[in-house]
C-alpha cells in the first residue's frame, strides 16, 4: 500500500484551458475526497463520494468543476475554462467506512497554477 | 457556520522544549470530532491526534496532547520534547455529526530550531 496518490504532482496551464486531474485512494477505502488549497489558508472541502455516488458537493464546486468515480475506485476531477482563480493546491483524501473511522489518508496534491 | 480559528499564524520552539498550539471552534453541536494534522514541507498532511467531543479525557499520542475545553469550544495541542521534524504546517480540523468532511482552520507554522 504506498498511500494515496495523485497525478500530476504539478500542473501550469494558461487561462481558459480545461485539466483534468487523477487521485488513487488507498485500496478498501470506499470514501474519497476533494479538497482545494489556496496559499494561507486551510484545505477547503469541495466534494466527497462513498464508492462511485457522489454524496456531497460544496458551493465553492462551479459549474466549471465535475469530479468522477467510476466504479468506486480512482476519481477525477475535471476544471473547465480556468481562471487564475483556479490556482491552488488540490488535494485528495481516502478513508474506509468503519465504525466510528473517521480519519482521512491525504495525497500529496496536485499544484495549479494558472497563467 | 461553523469555524476553526487558529490565532498564531507561526510560532518557534527550541529542539527539546514545549509548545502550545491553539484552536478554536464555533459550534451548536454537542456531538463531533477534533483533529490535529500536520503538513510537512512538500509532503502530504498526516494525522497527530484526533478527539471525540463526547469523551472527556484528553487525547495522547505519544508526544502529542490535547487540552480540550469543551465549554471553551478550545481544543490545543502541546508538543513535548520537540524535535526537528516536527517543523510543519499544524492545522486543526472540526468534524460535524453525520458529515465526513473536516473543516480546517487557517494553519500554525512550527519551526523547531536547533
Amino acid at each position: 500500500d504506498t498511500g494515496v496518490s495523485q497525478d500530476p504532482r504539478h500542473k501550469i496551464t494558461k487561462r481558459g484551458q480545461n485539466v483534468t486531474f487523477r487521485c488513487d485512494p488507498i485500496s478498501e477505502h470506499n470514501r474519497l475526497y476533494w479538497y482545494r488549497q489556496t496559499l494561507g489558508q486551510g484545505p477547503e472541502f469541495l466534494t466527497y463520494f462513498q464508492n462511485e455516488a457522489q454524496l456531497e458537493k460544496s458551493r465553492l464546486l462551479s459549474d466549471r468543476f465535475s469530479a468522477e468515480r467510476p466504479k468506486g475506485s480512482f476519481s477525477t476531477l475535471e476544471i473547465q475554462r480556468t481562471e487564475q482563480g483556479d490556482s491552488a493546491m488540490y488535494l485528495c483524501a481516502s478513508s474506509r467506512q468503519t465504525g466510528e473511522n473517521t480519519e482521512a489518508f491525504f495525497g500529496q496534491g496536485t499544484r495549479l497554477t494558472v497563467v | 457556520a461553523q469555524t476553526v480559528t487558529q490565532s498564531q499564524p507561526e510560532m518557534s520552539v527550541q529542539e527539546a522544549e514545549t509548545v502550545t498550539l491553539s484552536c478554536t471552534y464555533d459550534t451548536s453541536e454537542s456531538n463531533y470530532y477534533l483533529f490535529w494534522y500536520k503538513q510537512p514541507p512538500s509532503r502530504q498532511m498526516i494525522l497527530v491526534i484526533r478527539q471525540e467531543a463526547y469523551k472527556q479525557q484528553n487525547a495522547t499520542e505519544n508526544r502529542f496532547s490535547v487540552n480540550f475545553q469543551k465549554a471553551a469550544k478550545s481544543f490545543s495541542l502541546k508538543i513535548s520534547d520537540s524535535q526537528l521534524g516536527d517543523t510543519a504546517m499544524y492545522f486543526c480540523a472540526f468534524m460535524p455529526p453525520g458529515t465526513y468532511k473536516y473543516i480546517f482552520g487557517t494553519g500554525t507554522r512550527l519551526k523547531v530550531l536547533a
